[in-house]
């Protein structure tokens, strides 16, 4: 079955320097997949898209990659501030539920002045 | 500025009432969702509808039940609540009929079931 992993435990990074977040997915090949940022107690609000055939997509000091070699995305946030500080969320699309996104458990970013 | 808003931020129940999660999106949109959210799991899928009166099962549909009278409210109900429903549970929308559009979620109701 599909099945997307982030890393569960929580990423601590310095002010200034660049945070990378990986998302694996295993069993299949979506077409595209979604990044979102969450705050503790709010809804998850979207960052990017990028699809399988884009390698990368940039917004302002946010990059998302797409490898699907690896069966892989990587987003980066460079220069990296403690508002910065969420959780991070992966979702591809996925091949059951009528094609819905599948959402990875998110990984807690946490930015130290 | 885009909206989905959820009618309760906390809700408490007993065991065995009927709860009804209601949400309203001012957007226009045609999709719309009901996620829940567990700690060290991702969001899963209870229940989305593509148009009025329209639903579709999403991933743990069982014991939850949904309603979408208007476009732009989308109810889910529990029938009988169990502790096991004890949870935050999100409402978002899109537009169009691909997963691929950006989802715009509400805040969250956070449902204990005692």
């Amino acid at each position: 079955s599909q099945k997307i992993e982030q890393n569960s435990e929580a990423l601590n990074i310095q002010e200034g320097k660049t945070a990378t977040l990986t998302c694996n997915y295993t069993n299949y090949s979506p077409a595209y997949l979604q990044w979102y940022r969450q705050d503790p107690g709010r809804g998850p609000v979207f960052l990017l898209l990028i699809r399988e055939n884009e390698k990368e997509k940039r917004k302002e000091r946010l990059k998302v990659t797409f490898d699907t070699t690896l069966k892989q995305s990587l987003f980066h946030i460079t220069a990296s501030q403690p508002a910065d500080s969420a959780t991070y969320l992966c979702a591809p699309e996925g091949w059951d539920s009528n094609y819905q996104l599948i959402w990875g458990a998110g990984t807690k970013l946490i930015i130290k002045p | 500025d885009v909206k989905v808003t959820q009618s309760s931020r906390y809700l408490v129940k007993r065991t065995g009432e009927k709860v009804f999660l209601e949400c309203v999106q001012d957007m226009d949109h045609e999709n719309m969702f009901w996620y829940r959210q567990d700690p060290g799991l991702g969001l899963r899928l209870i229940y989305f509808s593509y148009d009025v009166k329209m639903k579709e099962k999403g991933d743990i549909p069982e014991g939850y039940s949904v309603s979408r009278e208007k476009k732009e409210r989308f109810s889910l109900i529990l029938e009988s609540a169990s502790t096991n429903q004890t949870s935050m549970y999100l409402c978002a929308s899109s537009r169009g009929h691909s997963s691929s559009y950006e989802q715009y979620f509400g805040p969250g109701t956070r449902l204990t079931v005692t």
